[in-house]
């Protein structure tokens, strides 16, 4: 019954290595986010999309790119992985705007080695 | 651009006693909503508190409350009879309402409960 759920929780690959992230929502919300957790626990937006249409695209490299299938899902690609995107990635949704505030999934923990 | 600031990186209370935590921010919007959540060492980030910028009541939930200070854009989080399952990252957050509104986050404090 989990609301908004990630897949895998935690992703060790090695440098140069492409890898995927799942996420998927059970709340018929119609946005969905990405934000970067770093070592230091600062929480940054990455990438939002509404009703499968991007919103947001902050300054992410373009190794990154994000795909919504439809409004619940959105997946992370990120290619050539690079020590520095080590770090954990949250997936959230909301109703519009989140004003009532977003439902975050579990975290994935990306180890880059 | 919305900054959110919790200049209290870390902070300690005993079991049972209350304890403030610190967050302003910045904005020139006059429509926004402020958050509180919770992120323990399993990570999930959970909602604690939310308040509506427009309504002057502070918000309360069960042990949580808050001082909303809009003139001051000041917004604490009290935490009365303090539990050990208290113990957790605390991240203040901002949103506005426009179409490309993002949940802004402030650097978090990380509360230590004793006994």
């Amino acid at each position: 019954d989990t609301a908004v759920s990630q897949t895998p929780k935690y992703l060790v690959t090695q440098m140069g290595n492409d890898k995927s992230i799942k996420c998927e929502q059970n709340l018929g919300h119609d946005t969905m986010y990405w934000y970067k957790q770093d070592s230091k626990k600062f929480l940054k937006i990455m990438f939002s999309y509404n009703n499968k249409e991007l919103i947001i695209n902050e300054t992410v490299p373009n190794r990154f790119s994000p795909k919504s299938p439809d409004k619940a899902h959105l997946n992370l690609h990120i290619n050539s992985l690079e020590l520095g995107d080590s770090a954990v990635y949250f997936c959230a949704s909301s109703l519009g705007t989140g004003t009532r505030g977003y439902t975050f999934g579990s975290g994935t923990r990306l180890t880059v080695v | 651009a919305q900054t959110v600031t919790q200049s209290q990186p870390e902070m300690s209370v005993q079991e049972a006693e209350t304890v403030t935590l610190s967050c302003t921010y910045d904005t020139s919007e006059s429509d926004y909503y402020l958050f509180w959540y919770k992120q323990p060492p399993s990570r999930q980030m959970i909602l604690v508190i939310r308040q509506e910028a427009y309504k002057q009541q502070n918000a309360t939930e069960n042990r949580f409350s808050v001082n909303f200070q809009k003139a001051a854009k000041s917004f604490s989080l009290k935490i009365s009879d303090s539990q050990l399952g208290d113990a957790a990252m605390y991240f203040c957050a901002y949103t506005s309402t426009g179409t490309a509104s993002k949940l802004t986050f402030g650097t978090g404090t990380r509360l230590q409960v004793t006994l």
